[in-house]
C-alpha cells in the first residue's frame, strides 16, 4: 500500500497564479483532511471531508477551496495564490469517528509563492 | 477549548542520553492523547497513544503515560539516537468534532 500521497512535491507559483494540489489515499479511509505547516505555528487544519460527499472549513480556510472527488481522492485549490500562502501543505486521511483522530500524513508540498 | 501545551524546542542531546519532551492538555471529559513523530522532509506519523487515564503507550523505545491528575502526557525515551532527531507533536483527541488537536511541536536534535 502506498498511504497517502500528494503531488506535486514542490511547487513555486507567481502571485496571482492558481493551481491544484492532489491527495489520494488507498487505506479506505472516510475522512481526508488538508493542513498547512509553517514555522512557529504547527499544524493548522485548512478544510476537512469527513465523509465522502461532505467538506468543511477548518481553521484556515480563506483563499482555498477543496473538492472530495471520490473516496480516495481530495484536493486543494488555490484560485489566486498570495506570498501568505507560501507554506508546507500535508493531507491526511483516517478512519470515522473516534479513530479519526489517527491520522496518516502525505510527504507534503512545499509551495513557494513569489 | 481543547488545547495542547509542549515545551519548546529545540532540544539538543548527545546520543544515548535520557529524553523528556513534556506535554499537557486542557480538554473536557476524557480525550485519547496522541504523540506523532516528523523526520526531516516528510509527514507526521503517529508514534503512540493512549486512550484513557493511566495507560502508557509506548513505541520504538519511547513511552508516554496518561496522568489524568496532571493533565499531561510526557514523551520519554531512556536513550536516544542520531535518528530520533525530527520534531515531535503531542495531540490530543475529545468531543464530537473528531478533529485533533494538536501542540506545536518541538524538534529534538540528536549529536553523536
Amino acid at each position: 500500500n502506498a498511504g497517502v500521497t500528494q503531488t506535486p512535491k514542490f511547487q513555486v507559483l507567481k502571485t496571482g497564479q492558481s493551481m491544484t494540489l492532489q491527495c489520494a489515499q488507498d487505506m479506505n479511509h472516510n475522512s481526508m483532511y488538508w493542513y498547512r505547516q509553517d514555522p512557529g505555528m504547527g499544524l493548522r487544519l485548512i478544510y476537512y471531508s469527513a465523509s465522502e460527499g461532505t467538506t468543511d472549513k477548518g481553521e484556515v480556510p480563506n483563499g482555498y477551496n477543496v473538492s472530495r472527488l471520490n473516496k480516495r481522492e481530495f484536493s486543494l485549490r488555490l484560485e489566486s495564490a498570495a506570498p501568505s500562502q507560501t507554506s508546507v501543505y500535508f493531507c491526511a486521511s483516517s478512519e470515522s469517528g473516534s479513530e479519526a483522530y489517527e491520522q496518516y500524513f502525505g510527504p507534503g508540498t512545499r509551495l513557494t509563492v513569489t | 477549548g481543547d488545547s495542547v501545551t509542549q515545551m519548546e524546542g529545540p532540544v539538543t542531546l548527545s546520543e544515548e542520553a535520557c529524553l523528556t519532551i513534556n506535554c499537557t492538555y486542557t480538554a473536557t471529559g476524557y480525550p485519547s492523547l496522541f504523540w506523532y513523530v516528523q523526520y526531516p522532509g516528510e509527514g507526521l506519523q503517529l508514534l503512540l497513544k493512549a486512550t484513557k487515564a493511566d495507560d502508557k503507550g509506548s513505541n520504538k523505545g519511547f513511552e508516554a503515560t496518561y496522568r489524568k491528575e496532571t493533565t499531561s502526557f510526557h514523551l520519554e525515551k531512556g536513550s536516544v539516537q542520531v535518528s530520533d532527531s525530527a520534531v515531535y507533536f503531542c495531540a490530543l483527541g475529545a468531543g464530537g468534532s473528531y478533529i485533533p488537536t494538536f501542540g506545536r511541536g518541538t524538534s529534538l536534535i540528536v549529536h553523536p
